[in-house]
C-alpha cells in the first residue's frame, strides 16, 4: 500500500520557470490538500480539494494554482517560479473532515528557485 | 487570531531521561488536537488525535495529554530512535483547516 506518492522529491528551478508537482493517494480518500514547509514556521495550507473536480485557496495561495480532475491525484502547478517559492512542499489526504481523522502525508518536494 | 505555539524549540537529551514538549493553542474553537512526528527528510507521520480537555493516550514511549490551553507530548525513558522533529495542530471547529506549530526537534543522545 503507497498511501500517499510525490513526485519529482527534488527540483532546482530557475526564477520565470514553471513546473508541476503531482501528488497521487491509493486510500480513496476526498479531501487532498498541498502544504509548505519553511524552517521555524508550521506548515501552511497553500489549496486543497473537497473532492474531484472541486479545489480551493487555503492559506498562502498566490502564485500557485491547482487541479484535482481525478479523485486519486492531486497536481500543483507554479507558473512562474520565484525565489520565495523555495521550500519544501508536502501532499497529504484524508477523509472528510466532519469526521476528525488524521491527515496522511507523502514524503516532500524540496523545491530550490535561483 | 487562531495561533498554535510550540515549545520548546529544540530539546536535548539523554537517553533514558524523560521530559514534555508543549503545545498551547489559542483556537476560536477545537475540534481536535493533532500529534505528528516527522523524521529528516520525510512527510509528517500522525501518533495522536485529542478531542477534549483531560483525555489522554499513549503509544510506547509516549504519553499526550489535553488540556482547555495547551497538550503535551510527554516522553518517558526516551531512545535514540526517538529522535525527530515532533508537530502538533489543532482542526478549528468552524472550518476544515489545521492550524500547525513550528515543532519540537527533539534529540536524544545516547
Amino acid at each position: 500500500n503507497a498511501g500517499v506518492t510525490q513526485t519529482p522529491k527534488f527540483r532546482v528551478l530557475k526564477t520565470g520557470q514553471s513546473m508541476t508537482l503531482l501528488c497521487a493517494q491509493d486510500m480513496n480518500h476526498e479531501y487532498m490538500y498541498w502544504y509548505r514547509q519553511d524552517p521555524g514556521m508550521g506548515l501552511r495550507l497553500i489549496h486543497y480539494s473537497v473532492g474531484e473536480g472541486t479545489t480551493a485557496k487555503g492559506e498562502v495561495p498566490d502564485g500557485y494554482n491547482v487541479s484535482r480532475l481525478k479523485k486519486q491525484n492531486f497536481l500543483l502547478g507554479l507558473e512562474s517560479a520565484a525565489p520565495s517559492q523555495t521550500s519544501v512542499y508536502f501532499c497529504a489526504s484524508s477523509f472528510p473532515t466532519g469526521v476528525v481523522t488524521e491527515a496522511f502525508f507523502g514524503q516532500g518536494t524540496r523545491l530550490t528557485v535561483v | 487570531e487562531d495561533q498554535v505555539t510550540q515549545s520548546p524549540e529544540a530539546l536535548r537529551l539523554q537517553e533514558g531521561e524523560s521530559s514534555s514538549l508543549n503545545c498551547s493553542y489559542t483556537v476560536s474553537g477545537l475540534r481536535g488536537l493533532f500529534w505528528y512526528r516527522q523524521d529528516p527528510g520525510k512527510g509528517p507521520e500522525f501518533l495522536f488525535t485529542l478531542y477534549s480537555a483531560g483525555e489522554e493516550k499513549e503509544k510506547e514511549r509516549l504519553k499526550a495529554t489535553l488540556t482547555k490551553k495547551e497538550s503535551f507530548l510527554h516522553i518517558t525513558a526516551p531512545k535514540p530512535e526517538d529522535s525527530a522533529t515532533y508537530l502538533c495542530a489543532a482542526r478549528l471547529d468552524s472550518n476544515y483547516q489545521l492550524i500547525w506549530g513550528a515543532g519540537t526537534k527533539l534529540i536524544i543522545k545516547p
